[in-house]
């Protein structure tokens, strides 16, 4: 499996409060994505970073931020979280622009309560 | 931005038949569509992927086809087992830096 870990990989969290996930890769991988997934929806991109400092927004971004200060990790933060944020979360890394395997993270599930 | 449809949402399958998946998309200038398989609790991972330059791709009992024209392409499960029992996603991609999933089949194989 490529080395990519999510941290947490469980939070609950009150309405309202910031929350931020993180993402860290040992590849070296140039991108990384942000996706949501909830029933119905598949995967969804949120936010996604083509290299350090260099972040594009996806199509359900709003609510999001994300940073990107390293190449190894990928910060995404809720800035007032609300209960339609809940959801699984997936990081993903792509050692090139499409046209190559996208490997993800284990997921973390987020719950606003 | 691209749309990909996925079909069936759910699928069952008596064990040793085999399961077809469909997807669609929109976009003509898509050159990459990769299947991801994902069992319950874990994280989504490649199984097949193919190159618009190729019109099938297969990987022993699992298959892939695209047809450009139409803007179709297909995964094939031939001799399923229990544990094919997933969720896969079809996915395309135009050598952007976005991929656009389908919506998700989720596959029970009876044994």
């Amino acid at each position: 499996d490529a080395g990519i870990t999510q941290s947490p990989r469980h939070k609950v969290t009150e309405t309202g409060t910031p929350v931020t996930l993180r993402c860290h890769q040992t590849e070296n991988h140039r991108y990384m994505y942000w996706y949501r997934q909830d029933p119905g929806h598949g995967l969804r991109l949120i936010h996604y970073s083509y290299g350090v400092k260099d972040t594009d927004k996806g199509e359900v971004s709003d609510g999001y931020s994300v940073s990107r200060s390293k190449t190894e990790d990928f910060l995404l933060t809720l800035e007032s979280a609300t209960s339609s944020q809940t959801s699984v979360y997936f990081c993903a890394i792509s050692e090139s622009q499409g046209g190559t395997e996208a490997f993800f993270g284990q997921g973390t599930r987020l719950t606003v309560v | 931005g691209e749309n990909v449809e996925q079909h069936p949402s759910t699928l069952s399958v008596q064990e040793g038949d085999s399961a077809v998946i469909k997807c669609t998309y929109s976009d003509s200038a898509s050159n990459y569509f990769p299947w991801y398989k994902q069992e319950l609790g874990k994280r989504p991972q490649l199984i097949i992927d193919i190159r618009s330059n190729v019109g099938e791709k297969k990987d022993q009992r699992i298959a892939v086809t695209l047809n450009k024209t139409a803007k179709h392409f297909s995964l094939h499960i031939t001799e399923t087992q229990p544990e094919d029992s997933a969720v896969y996603f079809c996915a395309a991609s135009k050598g952007g830096n976005q991929f656009y999933f389908g919506t998700g089949t989720s596959l029970t194989v009876i044994p």
